[in-house]
């Protein structure tokens, strides 16, 4: 079955960086487009970043563009997020996502796999 | 951009109640809205694509309807696990948003 796992979590502080995983199995990573998405404790989703399957298209959220970067491995099944000059407004749980179909394109499929999430504590 | 209003955000209802949750978006976004539950501690879940269209596995008590600015996920008759939050999410162009959010709650 599909499965999404993250890593890289934990405490860093601000304007330092990270570096996050997202391991996956049970399908044809290649295939699929995915994502970031996060959400700061206690508060609603927000949408990060996405790359098309093949890498060739990606698009940032504002309040992380020009700090973070989406990149993939189709060869290792791994997704990351470089995160860098984080700050404290990025604390949150971030959570890799499968778009619901393969071939990235329009309209965007939405998203029906979710890895466990993966906490970012920003702080001094 | 497209922002997404949901209201109310909080909902106190009974098990047996019909429920209804409402996503306005800023502009049109034809049918590209999808639904999602989450529960505490745990990834979202999709429910809904396309603004109608009940994910394989989804009870159909949950149904979705709507298209261009106005949305609504109805619930006929609610459940002990449906106490949760649900948000609605436009896939229409980027930058993709989620609505703030609907907690349906005990009351």
């Amino acid at each position: 079955q599909v499965q999404l796992v993250e890593s890289g979590g934990g405490v860093v502080q601000p304007g330092r960086s990270l570096r996050l995983s997202c391991a996956a199995s049970g399908f044809t990573f290649s295939d699929y487009g995915m994502h970031w998405v996060r959400q700061a404790p206690g508060k609603g989703l927000e949408w990060v970043a996405v790359i098309w399957f093949d890498g060739t298209i990606i698009y940032y959220a504002d309040s992380v563009k020009g700090r973070f970067t989406i990149s993939r491995d189709n060869s290792k099944n791994s997704l990351h997020l470089q995160m860098n000059s984080l700050r404290a407004d990025d604390t949150a749980v971030y959570y890799c996502a499968r778009e619901e179909r393969p071939g990235s394109g329009w309209p965007v499929p939405p998203f029906d796999s979710w890895g466990q999430g993966t906490l970012v504590t920003v702080a001094s | 951009d497209v922002q997404l209003t949901q209201s109310p955000s909080f909902l106190s209802a009974s098990v047996g109640d019909r429920v209804t949750i409402t996503c306005r978006a800023s502009q049109g976004i034809a049918n590209y809205l999808a639904w999602y539950q989450q529960v505490p501690g745990k990834a979202p879940k999709l429910l809904i694509s396309a603004a109608s269209t009940l994910q394989s596995g989804v009870p159909s008590r949950f149904s979705g309807s709507g298209s261009g600015t106005e949305f609504t996920i109805t619930i006929s008759s609610l459940q002990p696990e449906d106490f949760a939050t649900y948000y609605c999410q436009q896939v229409n162009s980027y930058p993709l948003a989620f609505g703030g959010g609907t907690k349906v709650q005990v009351k």
